[in-house]
């Protein structure tokens, strides 16, 4: 199984700031199957980015993904007041398609 | 507008069964891969299983295999997952998603608001 680390667990930033989010597999994520989710209290997360750096549709270009192998980022490149939620990564290229355990983005 | 709404949650003993369903619209579902995802109180997202577009190829997590069947009804347009020997630990918010494409190998881009399972003696 793949295992995905996100870090940091928790990082605290201020609107307007940039935000950059790490997810690290234990191997490598074959053709970049490699998404990240948002997800707000009490909601069903959201998906803004697939096959490691494309943006689904309706997601605002201040987010962004890069990365291949194992190594990967989520970049939020100016923050807005609704970003401040919990995001994940997940990996969908080798079963099971595992999800990191989150990084929860706090308003500073 | 697609549409995921799932059904048949609710609260059960340990070594109980329930069956989920997942009502999907706005889209052709025999042309997606679907898949569920859980969600533990206060915990983080869990991929559980997905199904292939035409249903032939199924996939598992390790914690469920044996336990849980993913399957669907593409002239019903319906999801669904059959829980058996549930357990304590599989007390979550349990969420049906749309695969981005026919094949599992597919980013989920759309979710259902999620039905909650709770196993409790």
């Amino acid at each position: 199984e793949i295992v995905l680390t996100q870090s940091p667990g928790t990082l605290s930033l201020s609107p307007g700031e940039r935000a950059t989010l790490s997810c690290r597999a234990s191997q490598s994520v074959s053709s970049s199957y490699l998404a990240w989710y948002q997800q707000k209290p009490g909601q069903a997360p959201r998906l803004l980015i697939y096959g490691a750096s494309s943006r689904a549709t309706g997601i605002p270009d201040r987010f962004s993904g890069s990365g291949s192998g194992t190594d990967f980022t989520l970049t939020i490149s100016r923050l807005e007041p609704e970003d401040f939620a919990v995001y994940y990564c997940q990996q969908y290229g080798i079963s099971p398609y595992t999800f990191g355990q989150g990084t929860k983005l706090e308003i500073k | 507008e697609v549409q995921l709404l799932e059904s048949g949650g609710g609260l059960l003993q340990p070594g109980g069964s329930l069956r989920l369903s997942c009502a999907a619209s706005g889209f052709t579902l025999s042309s997606y891969a679907m898949s569920w995802v859980r969600q533990a109180p206060g915990k983080g997202l869990e991929w559980v299983s997905a199904i292939s577009g035409s249903g032939y190829s199924t996939y598992y997590a390790d914690s469920v295999m044996g336990r849980f069947t993913i399957s669907r009804d593409n002239s019903k347009s319906t999801l669904y997952l059959q829980m058996n020997s549930l357990r304590a630990e599989d007390t979550a918010v349990y969420y049906c998603a749309k695969g981005l494409e026919m094949v599992t190998k597919s980013t989920l881009d759309y979710w259902g608001q999620g039905t909650l399972v709770t196993v409790s003696p």
